[in-house]
C-alpha cells in the first residue's frame, strides 16, 4: 500500500494572504501526481496532473511544483479569496500500477 | 454534457440487504473506478477497470462486487450490506492511465 501522506491536516488562512500545502510521497517508480479540489457537498475536480520532475503548473492564482526524485509536491494559492475554501488532495500513480492512491487531503478554509 | 452519472444519490439499506449503485459515463474513458470516502480517511478505492470485461481490486473490496459489460457502465454491487459499509461512494473515469479523474455526484449510503 502508498503512503501518500498531506500536511498540514487543516489550515486557517485570512482573505488576502497566500498559502501553500505540501504532498509526500514514495518517490520510487514515480508516474503521475494529482491534485484535486473538493468542495462540500460536490465532487473532486481535477486542478493539475503532473508527470516529469521539475514541473510547474498554474492555473489563474494557484500553482505547484513536483520534486520526484525526494518524492513531494507543494500547491500554492496566491492573494486567497473566500471561494478557495475546500479540501486540497493529491493523488500517486506508479510504474505499472493502474491504481491513483489518494491523500486525506488538507482542508483550506479561508477567513473573510 | 453528462460527464459521469452515479444513481441512486441517496439509499438506506437495512442490514443484510443488498443493492447496485449505478455508475456511466459518456466521454468514452476506457478506465472507471470506484471509491468510497469515509471521514478523515480520504479516498479508498474499491474496484477499477482498465477496459470492458477487465475488472480489478483496490485497497478495500471486501464486500463489494463490480463488473464491467460495456465501456459506458461500471455497477458497484453491494451484497450483505453491513454498517460498515455506510459511507458515501464515488465512481471516477479517466480516458488514460495518468489522465485526470472525472467524478460523479457520490452516492450516499447508510447501512442500519
Amino acid at each position: 500500500i502508498l503512503n501518500v501522506e498531506q500536511s498540514p491536516q487543516s489550515l486557517h488562512v485570512q482573505e488576502g494572504d497566500s498559502t501553500n500545502f505540501t504532498c509526500s510521497f514514495p518517490s520510487s517508480n514515480f508516474y503521475a501526481l494529482h491534485w484535486y479540489r473538493w468542495e462540500t457537498a460536490k465532487s473532486p475536480e481535477a486542478l493539475f496532473v503532473m508527470t516529469l520532475n521539475g514541473d510547474e503548473k498554474k492555473k489563474g492564482r494557484i500553482s505547484a511544483t513536483l520534486n520526484t526524485k525526494e518524492g513531494y509536491s507543494y500547491l500554492y494559492i496566491k492573494g486567497s479569496q473566500p471561494e478557495d475554501s475546500a479540501t486540497y488532495l493529491c493523488a500517486l500513480r506508479v510504474f505499472g500500477n493502474e491504481k491513483l492512491t489518494f491523500g486525506t487531503g488538507t482542508r483550506l478554509t479561508i477567513i473573510p | 454534457n453528462a460527464g459521469v452519472t452515479q444513481t441512486p444519490k441517496f439509499r438506506i439499506l437495512k442490514i443484510g440487504q443488498s443493492m447496485t449503485l449505478q455508475c456511466a459515463q459518456d466521454m468514452n474513458h476506457n478506465y472507471m473506478y470506484w471509491y468510497r470516502q469515509d471521514p478523515g480517511m480520504g479516498l479508498k478505492l474499491i474496484y477499477y477497470s482498465v477496459g470492458a470485461g477487465i475488472t480489478d481490486k483496490g485497497e478495500v473490496p471486501n464486500g463489494y462486487n463490480v463488473s464491467r459489460s460495456t465501456t459506458e457502465d461500471f455497477p458497484l454491487r453491494l451484497e450483505l450490506a453491513a454498517p460498515s459499509q455506510t459511507s458515501v461512494y464515488f465512481c471516477a473515469s479517466s480516458y488514460r492511465d495518468s489522465g485526470e479523474l472525472f467524478f460523479g455526484e457520490g452516492s450516499r449510503l447508510t447501512v442500519l
